[in-house]
């Protein structure tokens, strides 16, 4: 079993659907949960950041954290063609260890 | 000049080839990262530096030689690569080993292609 799994897709959506991105992961030590953007011939990005389990919203976006059910979401709302990336999922144990374990991510494209 | 920056952006090298890439952070970061991207994977962790000192090395081939000369600075020297070493190598920075909640801060890549 990967460490951290999360559907390539593609996925493709009309301008103005909500989109929702998942990963599942199978340690329970993992208590740092990011979302990277990564667009065409760029490097990722850190767009959000949760600790432990529970919501948290930046604009348009919002990250949901269930460590009980080791499953990690990102939500875009009103999801624009600039959206259009490849997202990762990431996680991490926290303090000095090099614990961070990455998605394959998620590449999605939004339709004007 | 502020972030992550990686140079060459693109390198095409043949098997017999020796080559380096560089990566340059202006950030203050104590830590500097390589990893491998390959379609459909997730990111490989190659090299950790934490305060120019190397503290992992995750099983990469030795045809695979990181050099830190300072915490500013990160290479990697290429030499007899194979045609599946071909990928995105991206670098990538943070205020302390690890990361935690703070995250990296990455180059945009060097796509290498090994013919």
């Amino acid at each position: 079993q990967k460490e951290v799994e999360q559907d390539p897709g593609p996925l493709s959506v009309p301008e103005g659907a909500i989109v929702s991105l998942n990963c599942t992961y199978s340690n329970s030590a993992f208590q740092y949960f990011m979302w990277y953007r990564q667009y065409s011939r760029k490097g990722p990005e850190l767009l959000m950041y949760t600790y432990s389990s529970g919501n948290k919203e930046d604009g348009r976006f919002t990250a949901q954290v269930d460590k009980s059910s080791k499953y990690i979401s990102l939500f875009i709302r009103d999801s624009q063609p600039s959206d259009s990336a490849t997202y990762l999922c990431a996680m991490s144990g926290g303090g000095n260890n090099n614990d961070m374990r990455f998605g394959a991510g998620t590449r999605l494209t939004v339709k004007p | 000049e502020t972030g992550v920056t990686q140079t060459p952006r693109h390198l095409v090298m043949g098997m017999t080839n020796k080559k380096s890439l560089k990566c340059e952070q202006h950030l203050g970061h104590n830590a500097m990262y390589w990893y491998k991207q390959s379609a459909k994977k997730p990111l490989e962790l190659m090299f950790v530096y934490s305060l120019e000192e190397r503290v992992e090395n995750n099983s990469v081939p030795s045809r695979f030689s990181p050099e830190c000369p300072n915490s500013s600075h990160l290479f990697l020297h290429l030499h007899t690569l194979q045609p599946e070493d071909s990928a995105l190598y991206l670098c990538a920075s943070s205020q302390s080993q690890g990361a935690g909640i703070h995250g990296y801060t990455f180059g945009s890549g060097t796509r290498l292609t090994v013919v």
